[in-house]
């Protein structure tokens, strides 16, 4: 069966500092990868998107970067954080079947 | 482009009262709808999906939704509500793209009153 992995669970960083969050699926080929943010009590935005490896779109300009280096690992990166980048992070996956299948998502703070 | 809303950011309703979440849906072609719920400090399960096959979807514990094409509605509904079901209940739609891209509205709270 198919899973999602998505770490690390929570993450406190200072402002300005780099940031790596990863997302691997196992269990499938080719997927859909997106990542999504979650501000507190708002909704999801949908950060970027990919349909293949080093095949990404950004749908939000910001400090903020992803990349695809293997099939199934999607990671997002920034080279300075700021206290605006807090919130949920989410990654997700889909075959086109449909509907996505969500990590765990990721707790950032920047302080 | 497509959109959805959702009246009401917050719903409070009795435990065994009916569950009552309104999503409307803006979409340009036939639309793909989803009900995702999450737990605190989680990520979002699906509940269900309406993809153009039967208008009543049943998901799972106890939910359905009635796809409305007339009034572009795409409400969530269960007869009986338990304590369990206090969440956050996402709408979502998307179309028929290479991408797949879900368009989330903002959100309804759901808080059961024992």
């Amino acid at each position: 069966s198919q899973t999602i992995h998505q770490w690390p669970a929570t993450l406190v960083q200072p402002v300005g500092s780099p940031l790596s969050l990863e997302c691997t699926v196992e269990g499938t080929s080719n997927p859909n990868l997106y990542w999504y943010r979650q501000a507190a009590g708002r909704g999801l935005q949908l950060l970027f998107y990919s349909i293949g490896i080093d095949q990404i779109s950004s749908e939000v300009p910001q400090n903020l970067s992803a990349s695809r280096p293997q099939d199934r690992q999607f990671i997002l990166s920034s080279k300075k954080l700021l206290l605006s980048d807090s919130g949920f992070y989410l990654c997700a996956w889909t075959l086109g079947g449909f509907g996505y299948t969500f990590g765990s998502g990721t707790r950032l703070t920047v302080v | 482009a497509q959109s959805v809303t959702q009246l009401g950011s917050h719903v409070s309703v009795s435990e065994g009262a009916l569950v009552l979440l309104r999503c409307n849906y803006s979409s340009s072609v036939p639309p793909y709808l989803f009900w995702y719920v999450q737990y605190p400090n989680q990520g979002l399960q699906l509940l269900l999906k309406y993809t153009s096959a039967a208008t009543l979807v049943k998901g799972i514990n106890g939910f359905e939704a009635e796809f409305k094409k007339s009034e572009t509605s795409f409400h969530l509904t269960k007869p009986s509500a338990h304590m369990s079901d206090a969440a956050e209940y996402f709408c979502a739609v998307s179309v028929r793209s290479g991408n797949e891209k879900l368009t989330f509205g903002t959100g309804t709270r759901l808080t059961i009153i024992p």
